[in-house]
């Protein structure tokens, strides 16, 4: 089945550490999207990448990387910059046509304990 | 500014009840408009689009929504609610001349449907 697969589901992290959300895609989907969401808010964009090798910052890009070595994978790093990171963290990809949907993993949850 | 505003964080709704879930945007332009549905710690899925044309756009799980160019609206609707309509539900934009293509999300409303 095509789709967009997010891991792990849970995520607990110490604060000081950095730890990587995985996110892996085989829709062959060249626009890739970061998003956190917090409870009460929309989604806010972290990071999005249109082409391998290539992304720009959204709208929270502060404490957070990323990488685009294959088409298929956006991993998405929450350094220990990153004040406040406990949330759920979403992942998209969408089609080349501004028309069309994006798809959406099934998220990681991100607790900093 | 660009925004989308969906005015109720809250909707109940009897089962068996029409139910609308509101949407107001403020893009320049004529803009793309999408509806989302987010059930407990899950993703995002996808439930219908605005592009052009009719007005009035039929999606997945018998929901349906209408273009209001002049009121600037897009709402969410259902004939006859259902207990497992219940869940979180976002509107989206995307400007048509954004060469990046950007969603600009609503804060989203939480529909409750009572059996």
């Amino acid at each position: 089945d095509g789709g967009i697969t997010q891991s792990p589901k849970y995520l607990f992290r110490k604060e000081g550490q950095n730890v990587t959300l995985s996110c892996e895609q085989n829709l062959n989907h060249d626009a890739m999207y970061w998003y956190r969401q917090d409870p009460g808010q929309g989604l806010r964009l972290i990071y999005y990448s249109q082409i391998v090798n290539d992304f720009q910052k959204g709208d929270i890009a502060e404490g957070y990387s990323v990488s685009r070595e294959k088409k298929e994978s956006f991993p998405l790093t929450v350094t220990s910059a990153q004040k406040n990171p406990t949330a759920f963290y979403l992942c998209a990809s969408r089609p080349p046509q501004g028309r069309a949907e994006a798809f959406f993993g099934q998220g990681t949850r991100l607790t900093v304990v | 500014a660009q925004s989308v505003a969906q005015p109720e964080d809250q909707v109940n709704v009897a089962e068996g009840n029409p139910l609308t879930v509101k949407c107001t945007y403020s893009v320049s332009g004529n803009p793309y408009l999408f509806w989302y549905v987010q059930y407990p710690n899950r993703g995002l899925q996808f439930l219908l689009k605005y592009i052009t044309g009719d007005n009035l756009v039929k999606g997945s799980y018998g929901f349906e929504a209408e273009f209001n160019k002049s009121q600037t609206s897009f709402h969410l609707k259902k004939p006859s609610a259902l207990v497992s309509d219940s869940a979180l539900y976002f509107c989206a934009v995307r400007d048509r001349s954004d060469s990046n293509y950007q969603l600009i999300w609503g804060a989203g409303t939480k529909l409750i449907i009572k059996p």
